[in-house]
């Protein structure tokens, strides 16, 4: 199975804070990797497919690159609606495919 | 406007069965794979099961396999999950998930229902 490891597992920022999140694969996925944001009480919602393609309505401000193993989601500017938890996803198996989140906090 | 409505969810005993429901409207159903995704509370997502979107490929997770059934109908645009053996590990909010590309078997999992919740305790 494909390990997804995720990092940091919380951070805390301010508005306007530049924030970057990785998320490292066990073998390489080459660019099969999504990202996902998370808030209390709601059901995950797509950002990022493909490593890198926003998804249509999804705020410019956030932004993911890499591929094999390594890859990064940055918020550009923090702002208030994205204190959340943030999920990276492998889809080049079915097989444990999600990293373990992590918390953006204030 | 894609919606995806899980039913069925609710308390049940250590070894007994269960049958979730997803009501898919919004979209060409039998178009896409589609997925069903837990949360146990507090905790991360697993992938459980998926299916094709002619029905005819299936995966189930490990963690489930051989007492989980995905299925669906695509003349009535419903998925199912037919949860069997249920244990209190399976406590979670299940998701029914749909892909974001027509045909596609990597998942990108584009729109997501509201869940329902599992509980299995004595």
């Amino acid at each position: 199975d494909i390990q997804m490891t995720q990092s940091p597992s919380s951070l805390s920022a301010s508005v306007g804070d530049r924030v970057t999140i990785t998320c490292r694969a066990s073998q390489s996925i080459d660019k099969y990797l999504n990202w996902y944001q998370q808030k209390p009480g709601e059901a995950p919602k797509l950002l990022i497919y493909a490593a890198s393609t926003l998804r249509s309505g999804v705020p410019s401000r956030f932004s993911g690159s890499g591929s094999g193993t390594d890859f990064t989601l940055t918020i550009s500017s923090l702002q208030p609606e994205d204190f959340a938890s943030y999920y990276c996803q492998q889809s080049y198996t079915m097989s444990r495919a999600f990293g373990g989140g992590t918390k953006v906090e204030i | 406007e894609v919606q995806l409505v899980e039913s069925g969810g609710g308390l049940v005993q250590p070894g007994g069965s269960l049958r979730l429901s997803c009501s898919a409207s919004g979209f060409t159903f039998r178009n896409y794979a589609m997925y069903w995704v837990r949360q146990a509370p507090g905790k991360g997502l697993e992938i459980i099961s998926a299916i094709g979107d002619s029905g005819v490929t299936t995966y189930h997770a490990g963690s489930v396999r051989g007492r989980f059934t995905i299925s669906r109908d695509n003349s009535k645009n419903t998925l199912d999950l037919q949860m069997s053996s249920l244990r209190p590990e399976d406590t979670a909010l299940y998701y029914c998930v749909k892909d974001l590309v027509p045909g596609n078997w990597n998942p990108m999992l584009e729109y997501w229902g509201q869940g329902a919740l599992v509980t299995v305790s004595s």
